[in-house]
């Protein structure tokens, strides 16, 4: 089972306006949530994370929050920017376990 | 600095043949992940190593799989024999945090195809 859910597998965003993904967990257990962008023939690369001590977490034009009562959280990034258009994964995990659990990811395109 | 090196970053088999993946890790990062990619599933782990010690290997499909981390700088990933439905991208990721969360570092892939 998925524990770790990404719908609206696509999003298009004009430059210079917000781009807004969301995920949704099923493990309330999960205490630490990061954020990984996918450019085409590379490897998914670290971009914000989150633990469950914290409901925002901000880093430059990224920003995560946490809703542990709902089990969802959200990226927002503004302003979008061409360079951002890629795929966006959710990953969860338990703090103290190196396991984390993926989404299926997300398809940003910014157009410019 | 080198990331993370996996090789071949292509393989395209035919079915019933044995494949091997390798993986070089950060130097200095003690934990080591396998993952593979697909449409239907996106990022699966399949197994995980801290020190070169297999610590969890429940996400391996089946017997066809094995890993191994014979040190801490090299890792590999064998399929035999493969299957059309092992066709995916294999990730390989290292992690310099044991025990509490850290950021994974993840390779190019390997993009396996099984006719």
């Amino acid at each position: 089972d998925q524990q770790v859910k990404q719908n609206s597998p696509s999003l298009s965003v004009q430059e210079g306006r917000i781009s807004i993904l969301n995920c949704d967990y099923t493990n309330s257990m999960f205490d630490y949530f990061l954020w990984y962008k996918k450019y085409p023939a590379e490897g998914p690369t670290f971009l914000i994370s989150i633990s469950s001590i914290k409901d925002k977490n901000e880093d430059g034009r990224f920003t995560v929050f946490l809703n542990k009562s709902a089990k969802h959280l959200s990226l927002h990034i503004v302003p979008s920017q061409p360079g951002d258009s890629a795929v966006y994964f959710c990953a969860a995990s338990l703090y103290g376990n190196n396991r984390l659990a993926f989404g299926k990811g997300n398809q940003v395109v910014v157009i410019p | 600095d080198a990331g993370v090196i996996q090789s071949p970053r292509h393989e395209v088999t035919e079915m019933g043949q044995e494949v091997t993946l390798r993986c070089k890790p950060i130097s200095g990062h003690n934990s080591l992940f396998w993952y593979r990619q697909t449409m239907m599933r996106g990022l699966e782990l399949l197994i995980y190593f801290n020190n070169n010690v297999p610590i969890d290997d429940s996400g391996m499909p089946e017997d066809r799989f094995s890993a191994k981390m014979p040190n801490a700088s090299f890792s590999t990933l064998k399929i035999q024999p493969s299957e059309p439905r092992d066709s995916a991208v294999y990730f390989c990721a290292s992690s310099a945090r044991q025990g509490g969360t850290g950021e994974l570092f993840f390779g190019e892939g390997s993009r396996l195809t099984v006719l």
